[in-house]
């Protein structure tokens, strides 16, 4: 089956700073989702973007398909930002989500 | 327009027994998807519904069973609680088969012992 992988594993940023998360993909993908996970285990979506790029505020993605790897920016980070985020795809010809392995990001004051 | 509500938001079982946990999905959506998300690790994949069939399954056993109804609304249904089945289970709904994305639920955090 189709394989996630993200990186870094963990992330400790000064707030204020900027950072890129990324997420690698074994195969072709139908849909791709980034999700920011709180403390409470919410999964909060951020970016559907099987392909292009999406901004929202101080975050944005950019998923290249034939590349099989989406990228997401955090500009000018804060405490909140704080968190797992994780990279979730549909491989072409299925229909389940398949999550990558996640980021553990804590934004220090 | 209303998220994903799930219940109840904790719940402690004992081993051996059943327990039901419930979805109501978004507005609009007519997929629903179940997720187990163990301590520590990413959520795997339970089961899908589509208009109230099933239409897919993960590695999961039948102990783990799952209904839609006509409001799209969703139970997830675990027999024989075992201790590894302590875990936060999520639902996430979809508009359109899953081909829009999903929103998640803020899950149930279930603790078996």
């Amino acid at each position: 089956g189709i394989q996630v992988e993200q990186s870094p594993p963990d992330l400790i940023l000064q707030e204020g700073a900027n950072s890129t998360l990324r997420c690698n993909f074994s195969d072709s993908v139908n849909n791709l989702q980034w999700f920011h996970q709180n403390p409470w285990g919410q999964l909060i979506n951020l970016f559907y973007i099987p392909s292009g790029t999406k901004q929202n505020g101080r975050l944005s993605a950019t998923t290249v398909a034939t590349e099989r790897y989406s990228l997401l920016y955090i500009s000018s980070s804060q405490t909140t930002d704080s968190g797992v985020y994780f990279c979730a795809v549909v491989a072409s010809g299925t229909y389940k989500y398949i999550f990558g392995t996640g980021t553990r990001l804590k934004v220090l004051a | 327009e209303t998220g994903v509500t799930q219940s109840p938001t904790h719940l402690i079982k004992t081993r051996g027994q059943q327990v039901t946990l419930r979805c109501s999905s978004q507005s609009g959506h007519n997929t629903v998807s179940w997720y187990q998300q163990a301590l520590g690790q990413g959520p795997q994949f339970i089961f899908q519904y589509y208009r109230e069939e099933e239409n897919g399954r993960g590695n999961f056993p039948p102990r783990f069973s799952g209904l839609q109804f006509p409001n799209y609304s969703s139970e997830l249904n675990v027999n024989a609680l075992e201790l590894d089945d302590s875990a936060l289970y999520l639902c996430a709904s979809s508009p359109g088969g899953g081909n829009y994305g999903y929103t998640f639920g803020s899950g149930t955090r279930l603790t078996v012992v």
